[in-house]
C-alpha cells in the first residue's frame, strides 16, 4: 500500500526542538522529492521546505530558515523533519507529502496522516 | 511570494446542485511550455488533504469526474456539477510554480 505514516503527536515547551519522521512505503522512496507543509488552528496550510531523499539535498523556505532541519535515512525509507527554537505559534498539524515530478504536475500527491505539535509552557 | 485569494470562503450547496470556487493568483502561474502549476485540494473533515486538480485542469487519478477545473494565467476556477454529501470540506489551491509554494484560504463547502 502507498502510503506515508508519520509519528505521533507531540508537546513542548517553548524553546525546545521538535522532530518529525515519516515513513514511506509501497513506492521508491528515492524517486520523489518529500514536501514538509505545516497548517496552524484555523489557519490555511504553510510550506516549509522539501528533501531529495535520493542525495538529502534540502531547501527550506525563507520563514524557517536557521530553525528547520530536513533529514533522510534510506535504510528505512523515512525522512525527518527537526523545528528548533519552538514557539506558541508552531502550534500547528505538520504533514509531510509525495511530490510528483515537475514535469508530471509538482504536485502534492500523497500525503501523510499529519502529526499534531503543541507548544506550550 | 506569490500570493493566492480564494472565493468565497464558504459555500452552502443542496445535493445535485453545482457549486463554483475560484482562485486567483498575484502573478501569472504559467510556464514556458504552456502549463498552469495550479492544483486543487479537497481536506475532508479529519482527513489530510487530497489532491483534485493539477496543471489547473487536469484531474487527479480516482477523482470523480463530476469535478472539472479550467483557467489560466491568474484566474482559475473549481467546479463540481452535482454536489454530494462526500465533498463536503475545505477546497483550497495551491501553486507550485515559485519554490516556495503557496495556498489559498481555503473554502468550506457545506450540504444544505
Amino acid at each position: 500500500q502507498v502510503q506515508l505514516v508519520q509519528s505521533g503527536a507531540e508537546v513542548k515547551r517553548p524553546g525546545a526542538s521538535v522532530r518529525v519522521s515519516c515513513k514511506a512505503s509501497g513506492y521508491t522512496f528515492i524517486d520523489y522529492y518529500i514536501h514538509w507543509l505545516r497548517q496552524a488552528p484555523t489557519q490555511g496550510f504553510q510550506w516549509m521546505g522539501w528533501i531529495n531523499p535520493a542525495n538529502g539535498e534540502t531547501h527550506y523556505g525563507q520563514n524557517f530558515q536557521g530553525r528547520v532541519t530536513m533529514a533522510r535515512d534510506t535504510s528505512i525509507s523515512t525522512v525527518y523533519m527537526e523545528l528548533s527554537g519552538l514557539r506558541s505559534d508552531d502550534t500547528a498539524v505538520y504533514y509531510c507529502a509525495r511530490v510528483l515530478p515537475y514535469n508530471d504536475g509538482n504536485s502534492n500527491d500523497l500525503w501523510g496522516q499529519g502529526t499534531l505539535v503543541t507548544v506550550s509552557s | 511570494d506569490i500570493v493566492m485569494t480564494q472565493s468565497p470562503l464558504s459555500l452552502s450547496v443542496t445535493p445535485g446542485e453545482p457549486a463554483s470556487i475560484s482562485c486567483r493568483s498575484s502573478q501569472s502561474l504559467l510556464d514556458t511550455f504552456g502549463r498552469n502549476y495550479l492544483d486543487w485540494y479537497l481536506q475532508k473533515p479529519g482527513q489530510s488533504p487530497q489532491l483534485l486538480i493539477y496543471w489547473g485542469s487536469y484531474r487527479a487519478s480516482g477523482v470523480p469526474d463530476r469535478f472539472s477545473a479550467s483557467g489560466s494565467g491568474t484566474d482559475f476556477t473549481l467546479k463540481i456539477s452535482r454536489v454530494e454529501a462526500e465533498d463536503v470540506g475545505v477546497y483550497f489551491c495551491m501553486q507550485s510554480l515559485q519554490i516556495l509554494y503557496t495556498f489559498g484560504q481555503g473554502t468550506k463547502l457545506e450540504i444544505k
